[in-house]
C-alpha cells in the first residue's frame, strides 16, 4: 500500500477559488514534501515541511502538517489557470531504505 | 546554477529491443541521483538511486539496470524491453549532505513507448 496517498484524486474549481488538496500516509516522517507536475514534464519541488512544523507559507501556498493525524494539506489561494498541474506529496521514511515515497497524485483543474 | 539534462525526450521502441536512457547534471558535485518510472496519471515509483560512482540501489525486481559511470552521469539500461516497460521516465537528483531525505531536482523525462 501506498505511503503517501492524495484525496481527492482529481479537483477542478473555477479561477480564483481556493483548492486544497490532503495527503496521508502511514509510518513516521521526518519530512513531507508537496510537488506539482504540469502535464507531460518533470516535477518542480513547491514546499518542504518537517516533521517538527505545523503549517509553512510560500507565495499562495499554504501546507500544514498533523503528524498525530499522520496527514498535511495544500491550500492554493486566488487560483489561477496556470495552477493546473497534478500535485504530489512526497514522505521520507525514518527507519528503513533512506527515499521519499509519492503519493499517486492530485489532478488540479482550473476552470477560466 | 545547476541543471539536469535527459534524452531522449521520446522514444519508441519494439520489444526485445535494447534502452538506454541518458541523465546528466551540471553544476553540483557528488549528488545523490534517481530514476522513477511514472505510469499514466499515476505516481511514481523509484526504480534505483545512487550515492556515488558505481554505487547503485535497487528498489524493485525488474527488467531494467543502472549505471553510475561517471559523477554526474546515470543510465538506465534494458537487454530486452517489455511491453511493462512503457512508461515515463524521470532522472533526479538531491545534495548529498543533505541525504535523500530534502528536496529533489527533477529532469524533464523521457517517454517511452514499447510496442
Amino acid at each position: 500500500s501506498q505511503q503517501g496517498e492524495e484525496d481527492p484524486q482529481a479537483l477542478s474549481i473555477q479561477e480564483g477559488e481556493n483548492a486544497t488538496m490532503n495527503c496521508s500516509y502511514k509510518t513516521s516522517i521526518n519530512n513531507l514534501q508537496w510537488y506539482r507536475q504540469n502535464s507531460g514534464r518533470g516535477l518542480v519541488h513547491l514546499i518542504l515541511i518537517r516533521s517538527n512544523e505545523r503549517e509553512k507559507h510560500s507565495g499562495r501556498l499554504r501546507v500544514t502538517l498533523d503528524t498525530s493525524k499522520k496527514s498535511s494539506s495544500l491550500l492554493i489561494t486566488a487560483s489561477r489557470a496556470a495552477d493546473t498541474a497534478s500535485y504530489f506529496c512526497a514522505t521520507d521514511i525514518i527507519q528503513g531504505a533512506q527515499k521519499l515515497v509519492f503519493g499517486q497524485g492530485t489532478r488540479l483543474t482550473i476552470n477560466p | 546554477s545547476q541543471t539536469i539534462h535527459q534524452w531522449p525526450a521520446t522514444l519508441v521502441q519494439p520489444v526485445g529491443s535494447p534502452l538506454s536512457l541518458e541523465c546528466t547534471v551540471e553544476g553540483t558535485s557528488n549528488p545523490n541521483l534517481y530514476w522513477y518510472r511514472q505510469a499514466a496519471g499515476r505516481g511514481l515509483q523509484l526504480l534505483f538511486y545512487s550515492v556515488g560512482i558505481g554505487q547503485i540501489s535497487s528498489e524493485v525486481p525488474q527488467n531494467l539496470s543502472a549505471s553510475r559511470p561517471q559523477d554526474r552521469q546515470f543510465i538506465l539500461s534494458s537487454k530486452k524491453l517489455l511491453l511493462s516497460d512503457s512508461g515515463f521516465y524521470l532522472c533526479a537528483w538531491s545534495v548529498r549532505q543533505r541525504g535523500f531525505r530534502d528536496e529533489q531536482f527533477f529532469g524533464p523525462g523521457t517517454r517511452l513507448t514499447v510496442l
